[in-house]
């Protein structure tokens, strides 16, 4: 597609649900990653995939978040037993090439997924 | 570990005035940096970069921006702002060297006065 797209835009969960975010990364795109953004902050990591390679999870905050990207294109963000802290905007992010070639690879963003946990 | 400060939760500046926003950055390496916008109910885009060279970068929308070592900051400047520039500006920071996740500020809101 022409840009990277997530789904869905608005998320409201009761505590203690499980959600799943999706993210349709540009084709051909070989890495993703995933950021949270709170309210009034900037956009924190949580994971980072080369194709079909998570290759960092380090930022995922919690056993309760989970991500994959089974195919080296479509990526899914699952949380588990939602809690109010999560509440945030989940942003999928994609770059041409992998960072194994270059740090300085420019990232394009969906508008994000905003999941709020009453 | 890598960081990045954006001092100013906010600038406001008069519509054809000059305009800054600023950054600085804590990195143990040689950096890439970045700046990207965020317009409401959008994603990021991206501004512009350095990576190495010039210190000056030019960008989109008439946005450039100079990186100074010295002083580990990489402030965006615009000549003359526009009433549309007004958006959440984000400066982020990578590290050389094989896989290096982006580290992303706080975010600056500049708020351009007719």
């Amino acid at each position: 597609g022409a840009g990277v797209s997530q789904s869905p835009r608005y998320k409201v969960a009761k505590r203690g649900q499980d959600v799943a975010l999706r993210c349709d990364p540009i084709s051909g795109h070989v890495s993703l990653f995933w950021y949270q953004q709170a309210l009034g902050q900037g956009p924190e990591f949580l994971t980072y995939f080369q194709n079909e390679a998570q290759l960092d999870k380090s930022g995922l905050p919690s056993d309760r978040f989970f991500a994959e990207r089974p195919e080296g294109s479509v990526s899914t963000l699952k949380i588990q037993r939602t809690q109010q802290e999560d509440s945030a905007v989940y942003l999928c992010a994609s770059s041409l090439v992998g960072l194994d070639f270059s740090g300085a690879n420019v990232l394009t963003f969906g508008a994000g997924s905003r999941l709020t946990v009453l | 570990a890598q960081s990045v400060a954006q001092p100013e939760d906010q600038v406001n500046v008069a519509e054809g005035n000059p305009l800054t926003v600023k950054c600085t950055y804590s990195v143990s390496g040689n950096p890439y940096l970045f700046w990207y916008v965020q317009y409401p109910n959008r994603g990021l885009q991206f501004l512009l970069k350095y990576i190495t060279g010039d210190n000056l970068v030019k960008g989109s929308y008439g946005f450039e921006a100079e990186f100074n070592k010295s002083q580990t900051s990489f402030h965006l400047k615009k000549p003359s702002a526009l009433v549309s520039d007004s958006a959440l500006y984000f400066c982020a920071v990578s590290l050389r060297g094989g896989y290096q996740k982006v580290t992303f500020g706080t975010g600056t809101k500049l708020q351009v006065i007719p």
